[in-house]
């Protein structure tokens, strides 16, 4: 069964602390590993990755992914109020011309002044 | 105008009514999703749609059903509502060869049976 396995579910630092969200796959025909950010409502993409020790960065915000361990980590440095959110990490997969995407349940993550 | 239109925003509705929410896209993807997310439980994929024509069955379809009736819009049914089903719903696309690759959410509609 496809699985995509978030840690911690939920964390809570203080404002300027840097933090690293996992996840972790067990897919079959994985083609990319994506990270959300949601806030109130609607998620919002962040990265795309599908190569394995290729660093994106965005801000404050950066990830890789290891294809050969099966996980992904998103840092947050210098870490603000408004980073306080749900983070979802998802595996997509392509099997033929289906192409679905499996969430993992998301790190809640709070932000202390 | 939002990429991903999603109607209505929030909703009571009684249990045993049948209810129809709306999605409509701008971004000429062909590819649509119905998800709904539960506290704890992430986003399950009710039902998807690869063209108007092919409708497919995600991994909780039971008790819904949907209508592909463009490929700009893409409605899903409850049709007969149960406590069970309040959850806060998401229409989605995806055009997995332009960017962003991944996927662009609704705003989102928050249903809610009593």
């Amino acid at each position: 069964e496809d699985k995509v396995v978030q840690s911690p579910l939920s964390l809570v630092v203080h404002e300027g602390d840097t933090v690293t969200l996992n996840c972790s796959y067990e897919v079959t025909n994985f083609r990319s590993l994506l990270w959300y950010k949601q806030e109130k409502k609607a998620p919002t993409f962040l990265f795309m990755l599908t190569s394995s020790g290729i660093e994106k960065k965005s801000g404050r915000l950066s990830s890789i992914l290891d294809k050969k361990e099966l996980f992904s980590i998103l840092n947050i440095t210098a870490t603000q109020t408004g980073d306080s959110a749900i983070y979802l990490c998802a595996a997509g997969l392509q099997m033929n011309r289906d192409d679905k995407i499996i969430f993992g349940k998301g790190t809640r993550l709070h932000i202390l002044p | 105008d939002a990429d991903v239109t999603q109607t209505p925003r929030n909703r009571i509705t009684k249990t045993g009514k049948r209810i129809m929410l709306e999605c409509s896209q701008t971004k000429g993807h062909d590819r649509m999703y119905w998800y709904r997310q539960d506290p704890g439980l992430g986003l399950r994929l009710i039902y998807y749609s690869f063209d108007v024509k092919d409708i497919n069955k995600g991994e909780i379809s039971d008790g819904y059903s949907v209508s592909r009736q463009a490929q700009a819009k893409f409605s899903l049914s409850l049709e007969s509502a149960i406590p069970n089903q309040t959850a806060l719903y998401f229409c989605a696309t995806s055009d997995p060869d332009s960017p962003p690759y991944g996927y662009t959410f609704g705003s989102g509609t928050r249903l809610t049976v009593v």
